[in-house]
């Protein structure tokens, strides 16, 4: 059974940083590319990061684009966005999803970021 | 960007009736694979999405039979033929042909 776990959402004040990890298991790992959406609380979806199976092509959505990075471990079945400059219009549940060919698959339960002073 | 556009964007249903929603993109979601990457999530009230359809009209496994897709190019319709109460959500659609993916603004379904 494919379970993605994420982990690390927290009360953080602007300008501040965080870390998300994402654990995944009941798959190969490293043969998806995998994506960090983010929901803004009672608002939509919005696609935010993608990175490729081993970790070599990333992309951004424009407004976290040289404040956030995405990243992997393919050793430890694992997904991280670190996040930076942290602003308050990024506080939202953020979620590990599993890509498949144009679509997206699987999704975690996602972690709540709340930045706010 | 592919720009989705959803309506309606909420959805008063009377249990057993019919639902219709209606996603239009701004620009034709044919990839060069040849397949045209238009899927449909629910997600229902505290929880995370789910995926209901992909490429059109693929069905998911354990997705009721009650949901389907239809569409092509730019103009797409997910359609429930008998709303049950467990149907209560937000639905959205999602463009998977295009960097970035991008979301319609999501419909929310309600009984009435």
């Amino acid at each position: 059974e494919v379970q993605l776990v994420e982990s690390g959402g927290v009360v953080v004040q602007p300008g501040g940083t965080l870390r998300l990890s994402c654990g995944a298991s009941g798959f190969t790992f490293a043969h998806y590319q995998m994506h960090w959406v983010r929901q803004a609380p009672g608002k939509g979806l919005e696609w935010v990061s993608l990175i490729s199976g081993d970790g070599g092509l990333t992309h951004y959505i424009d407004s976290v684009r040289g404040r956030f990075t995405i990243s992997r471990d393919n050793s430890k079945n694992s997904l991280y966005l670190q996040m930076d400059s942290l602003r308050t219009e990024d506080t939202g549940f953020y979620y590990c999803a599993r890509d498949l060919s144009g679509s997206i698959d699987y999704w975690g339960q996602g972690t709540l970021v709340t930045v706010s002073s | 960007d592919a720009v989705m556009t959803q309506s309606p964007l909420s959805l008063p249903v009377t249990l057993g009736q019919p639902a219709s929603i209606s996603c239009r993109s701004s620009q034709s979601l044919v990839h060069s694979d040849g397949y045209t990457h238009l899927n449909w999530f629910q997600q229902r009230p505290g929880q995370s999405p789910r995926r209901l359809i992909y490429k059109v009209s693929d069905r998911d496994s354990g997705v009721p039979d009650r949901f389907s897709g239809s569409g092509s190019g730019t103009d797409f319709t997910l359609k429930i033929s008998r709303v049950e109460a467990e149907d209560v959500g937000v639905y959205y659609c999602m463009q998977g042909t295009f960097w970035p993916y991008t979301f319609g603004q999501g419909t929310k379904l309600e009984i009435k």
